[in-house]
């Protein structure tokens, strides 16, 4: 596709379920990048791959988080153990390199909306 | 640290001109973006500046003061579908810091 393509786009769980996101990025686009968007609050940073190079994970909020990125293309988020804290919007970008090193946009998914009852 | 201020809510009146002022803190710097994101929709990138001055495209602009921390997106002949957040973000070497958005609403 054109865009960026996320997976589900909404997912409903009970708390202390395992979830998986999915994200699909522009074809060519070597950096990756996952937030997390909860009601009235900015865009949080979670983790940011780019090419081969070690992920910055940073921005996880807890060792239930974790995220890969197969082949360099493809990016799954993992929650273990889900709260209701965890409850928000995911959203995924990617972009043709990172930020620093031009001044290359990130191109935003849909996100996923990720309901923890 | 790092630190993004901007206003929570805007009001302007289709046909206006409405400025929305964002100040940042950081140890790093290298480029400041403004994002439009309309309600459950993904944020769309809309300008990105790295050195001083203004950059103008269409009806929207954005300045940026590296000296100050301190930058602004202004938007010309209102419309009323750019009632949506409006989000500032500072890049460092590789990722974005956003600001928590300012929600614009154009009324008639």
């Amino acid at each position: 596709g054109a865009g960026v393509s996320q997976s589900p786009s909404n997912k409903v769980t009970e708390k202390g379920k395992d979830v998986e996101l999915r994200c699909d990025p522009i074809s060519g686009h070597t950096a990756l990048y996952w937030y997390r968007q909860s009601l009235g609050q900015g865009l949080e940073f979670l983790i940011y791959f780019q090419g081969n190079s070690a992920p910055d994970k940073s921005g996880l909020p807890s060792d239930r988080f974790s995220a890969e990125r197969t082949g360099g293309s493809v990016s799954t988020l993992t929650i273990q153990r889900t709260q209701q804290e965890d409850s928000a919007v995911y959203l995924c970008a990617s972009s043709l390199e990172g930020q620093g090193l031009g001044n290359q946009p990130q191109h935003f998914g849909d996100g996923t909306r990720l309901s923890i009852l | 640290g790092q630190n993004i201020d901007q206003p929570t809510e805007m009001t302007a009146t289709e046909g206006a001109i409405v400025q929305i002022n964002c100040t940042y803190q950081t140890s790093g710097f290298n480029g400041l973006f403004w994002y439009q994101q309309h309600a459950g929709e993904a944020p769309t990138f809309l300008s990105y500046n790295v050195l001083d001055g203004l950059e103008e495209k269409g009806r929207f602009s954005s300045f940026l003061s590296r000296s100050k921390g301190y930058s602004y997106l202004l938007l010309k002949e209102l419309q009323m579908k750019d009632s949506a957040s409006y989000l500032c973000a500072h890049s460092g070497y590789s990722t974005l810091t956003f600001g928590k958005g300012t929600m614009l609403l154009v009324s008639p």
